[in-house]
């Protein structure tokens, strides 16, 4: 079946970065695209990133535009976020996501998320 | 990036059927079929229900069933049961972007 287990996660202070991992394992990696979304505390689900089957096309959310990067390694079926200048309202979960299709559509499976605090 | 559109609180009893609404524009629900539909327990990932207005992915209950009527999209549950009682969230690709409701929470009385 389908595993996503993201990593990474932590403390930092703003302006500092993170770096997060998506391992995937059950099904074609190289075939589906792939989103980052997450979740402040008590709060509702926000899109940050996606990333087609290739690698080819990327897309962001305006608000992390410039300092969020994802970014798939198909030789070791891992999802990748790079986050620089980090900000508080960065602060959530983050959880990673399969798309149903090569392209960037919606969300499938979901991993358990990996969460990130940002403060001073 | 305006949200989409859902009711914030929903309820109904053991064996009833509900509906959450959730409403976008002609950029994104009313012009892509391409809208899901995700249930999330307190302290638990997502778990998608519906994908593409109206497929149930393999293992996702026939109690589920999702519809879509110009820029409204809708999920309707029925026989509620106990377990369903969650936070339920709509998305829709919009342009190369995606976006989510405001989150819908599901009481069973």
């Amino acid at each position: 079946q389908v595993q996503l287990v993201e990593s990474g996660g932590g403390a930092v202070q703003p302006g500092g970065s993170l770096k997060l991992s998506c391992a995937a394992s059950g099904f074609a990696f190289s075939n589906y695209g792939l989103h980052w979304v997450r979740q402040a505390p008590g709060k509702g689900l926000q899109w940050v990133a996606a990333i087609t089957y290739d690698g080819s096309n990327k897309f962001y959310v305006e608000s992390v535009k410039g300092r969020f990067s994802i970014s798939r390694d198909k030789s070791k079926n891992t999802l990748f976020l790079q986050m620089d200048s980090l900000r508080t309202e960065d602060t959530a979960i983050y959880y990673c996501a399969t798309d149903g299709h090569p392209t960037v559509t919606t969300p499938h499976y979901w991993g358990q998320g990996t969460l990130v605090s940002v403060s001073s | 990036q305006s949200a989409l559109t859902q009711p914030a609180s929903v309820s109904g009893s053991p064996g009833q059927s509900i509906t959450i609404s959730c409403t976008g524009s002609s950029s994104d629900v009313g012009h892509f079929y391409l809208v899901s539909w995700y249930q999330q327990h307190p302290g638990k990932a997502p778990k998608v229900l519906i994908s593409e207005v109206n497929k149930r992915p393999s293992g996702v209950s026939d109690r589920f069933s999702g519809s879509k009527s110009g820029n409204t999209a809708s999920l309707t549950i029925s026989g509620l049961q106990a377990e369903d009682e969650a936070d339920y969230y709509c998305c829709s690709y919009a342009s190369s972007r995606v976006i989510f409701g405001g989150g819908t929470k599901l009481t069973v009385l």
